[in-house]
């Protein structure tokens, strides 16, 4: 049974980096058959898909955080990483890490229990 | 791309039929059938419930069924128990690789 489990900094001060890292167990990161994703969810609102990542290194971004947003792999730690540039108090959210099928899976099966990050001076 | 819109909140009595809609554009919802629900209870993370419009995962009752028509989408649950009670999202895939949820559903058993 695959495991996801998100951990970084709970606090982070505006305009600094947010920085966090998904760790999978249960499974390998690199199988080839899987996107990473993360999605973060600002308390009492609906979530939001932030991006994705192939094992390869491949990514896909959300248009309305792309400029801000870098995800990235390292397989031999069976881990992957967000990083969201210049945050604001708008960026305090629970930050979940998720997996979906690779080809055709276009859903998350498997999430992490969230963490939260919030920014603040 | 703006969120999927849901209604706030629906309600029901145990052992009714609750059905929750999923609006979106021909740009997302209309455009694949690749429409995602989730269902989330209080400070844990969501868990998948339907995918691919209709289908259910293993394990997942079959009192959750899903339909799309056009660019609405609906999760249908049968047989309302207490359990269902929770937040329940859509999400669909919006094309050049991207996804987004629905604004959520709180549903509650009356």
């Amino acid at each position: 049974q695959v495991q996801l489990q998100e951990s970084g900094p709970g606090l982070v001060k505006p305009s600094q980096t947010l920085s966090l890292t998904c760790t999978v167990s249960g499974g390998s990161i690199s199988s080839g058959s899987y996107y990473w994703s993360w999605i973060r969810q600002p308390a009492g609102k609906g979530l939001e898909w932030i991006g994705r990542i192939y094992t390869s290194g491949s990514t896909n971004y959300n248009p309305s955080l792309k400029s801000r947003v870098t995800i990235s792999v390292d397989t031999s730690k069976n881990q992957f990483s967000l990083k969201l540039s210049s945050v604001t108090a708008a960026d305090t959210a629970v930050y979940y890490c998720a997996r979906s099928r690779r080809p055709g899976g276009y859903y998350f099966d498997y999430w992490g229990q969230g963490t939260l990050v919030t920014v603040s001076s | 791309q703006s969120a999927l819109t849901q209604p706030a909140s629906v309600s029901g009595s145990p052992g009714q039929s609750i059905t929750i809609s999923c609006t979106g554009t021909s740009s997302d919802v209309g455009g694949y059938n690749y429409v995602s629900w989730y269902q989330q209870h209080p400070g844990k993370a969501p868990k998948l419930m339907i995918y691919d419009v209709s289908k259910r995962p293993s394990g997942v009752s079959n009192r959750f069924s899903g339909s799309k028509s056009g660019n609405t989408a609906s999760l249908t649950i049968s047989g309302l128990q207490a359990e269902d009670e929770a937040d329940y999202y859509c999400c669909s895939y919006a094309g050049s690789s991207t996804y987004v949820f629905g604004t959520g559903t709180k549903v509650t058993v009356l």
